[in-house]
């Protein structure tokens, strides 16, 4: 199975919600990734878990905050969201280290209003 | 410091036409390359990938890739395009020792009958 599933695909909500994203994987992958990507741009590198902990943080405000409570899952709240910050948001999984092939979910698509 | 650049920005090709898609990389060592597919509001899919090896490798739904050492390119070629390969291409590298992949920009491919 080298499916990464994503919950929910979408995902609307105020400026003053608190929500969050679901990621699970079950291919034994100890390395975990949240992208975001925006319309006809290429994803950007948002955390990075490597055997649930934190690995990278590109400078992401705290306004996203990661959670990798297993191996197979990963979290990320949203709280304060901006406008710009709707996007379609992609988790990743891949084995530890650069030698691996990422692999991708399909996204939750996220529209703050 | 890793970069990839994909020069074509959209590319439009008859059905049946071959294709290729270039992609060239800045990296100081022997780098990892990838060739993702993105349909419009998907995650991304795996096509191809080169860790070492043989120059050219095979992926899925007929397509290849040849990197070239001496011209630090990784194109992307399928020797006849169907309509459901319109989507947006990325080609990616990966860093030693780190989990990151860094993406070019993207190449849209339309197909026309």
């Amino acid at each position: 199975d080298t499916e990464v599933t994503q919950t929910p695909k979408h995902l609307v909500m105020g400026m003053t919600n608190k929500k969050s994203l679901k990621c699970e994987q079950h291919m034994g992958h100890r390395a975990m990734y949240w992208y975001k990507q925006k319309a006809k741009k290429p994803p950007e590198l948002m955390f990075v878990y490597s055997y649930e902990k934190l690995s990278i943080n590109e400078s992401v405000p705290s306004r996203f905050s990661p959670e990798c409570p297993n191996s197979s899952l990963l979290n990320l709240h949203l709280h304060a969201l901006q406008p710009e910050d709707s996007a379609l948001y992609l988790c990743a999984s891949s084995g530890a280290g650069p030698r691996h092939e990422q692999y991708f979910g399909p996204g939750t698509r996220l529209t703050v209003t | 410091a890793q970069s990839v650049t994909q020069p074509d920005i959209h590319i439009t090709v008859s059905e049946g036409a071959s294709l290729e898609l270039r992609c060239n990389y800045s990296y100081g060592a022997t780098p990892y390359l990838f060739w993702y597919v993105q349909s419009p509001g998907q995650g991304l899919q795996l096509l191809l990938k080169y860790f070492s090896g043989d120059t050219l490798v095979q992926g899925i739904k007929g397509f290849e890739a040849e990197f070239k050492r001496s011209q630090s390119s990784f194109n992307l070629r399928k020797p006849s395009v169907h309509w459901s390969d319109a989507a947006e291409y990325f080609c990616a590298v990966g860093a030693t020792g780190a989990n990151n992949l860094f993406f070019g920009t993207g190449t849209r491919l339309t197909v026309i009958p």
